[in-house]
């Protein structure tokens, strides 16, 4: 089992550019989170997905979108990059309550 | 508002010694409450998750109290290793929301040799 995998580990862009994170799980998990950890903080919820075809929002939403087609994947894509939305981006996969984490990607907005 | 409060916000111990982290929290309807340790540059990993009827809960050398009265909870780690330095993150789960998480902001534990 690889757990929960994230691509790319880094990544700088410019500000108005957009691009898409990766994250897969294989541990056949129904829920699937999307965080952010600005420094000294606290994880914000991005988006979440109770399962294929079904995504919310969280607290943090906005300049964000995502999609669930399969239950192991569960991209999230940035529209017009801002440097507010530099920071490190987790994706989490969980059965029930105990959410299971990727390494994370470190994304810089210049 | 639903906050989690953590102190101190960064602690230095010597290797072998036992310490407390404090995590204090306003969440309600209460649901669960999560330690969670996170490496540099790593995810959260999970180390334990206490519901309200749960007062004490272990996972190897480290051991969470919860006060559903006094919404105050500690993670204490006992003979600190150097593996343990790392942030530890109190979350709280509300009752008509299980997915979205209250984090704390973390203690950041560095265990000196």
């Amino acid at each position: 089992n690889a757990g929960v995998t994230q691509t790319p580990k880094f990544r700088i862009l410019k500000i108005g550019q957009s691009m898409t994170l990766q994250c897969t799980q294989d541990m056949n998990h129904n829920y699937m989170y999307w965080y952010r950890q600005d420094p000294g903080m606290g994880l914000k919820l991005i988006y979440y997905s109770v399962g294929a075809g079904i995504t919310d929002k969280g607290e943090v939403p906005n300049g964000y979108n995502v999609s669930r087609s399969t239950t192991e994947d569960f991209p999230l894509r940035l529209e017009l990059a801002a440097p507010s939305q530099t920071s490190v981006y987790f994706c989490a996969s969980s059965p029930r309550h105990e959410q299971y984490f990727g390494p994370g990607t470190r994304l810089t907005v210049t | 508002k639903n906050q989690v409060e953590q102190s101190p916000q960064s602690l230095i111990i010597l290797e072998g010694k036992n310490c407390t982290l404090q995590c204090n929290y306003t969440v309600s309807p209460f649901s669960n409450l999560r330690w969670y340790k996170q490496d540099t540059g790593r995810g959260p990993v999970s180390l334990t998750i206490m519901t309200f009827s749960e007062n004490t809960k272990s996972n190897g050398r480290y051991t969470a109290t919860l006060d559903a009265d006094t919404k105050q909870s500690s993670l204490h780690i006992t003979a600190s290793q150097l593996s343990d330095s790392a942030s530890y993150i109190c979350v709280v789960s509300r009752l008509d929301s299980n997915y979205q998480l209250i984090w704390g902001a973390g203690t950041k534990l560095i265990i000196k040799p």
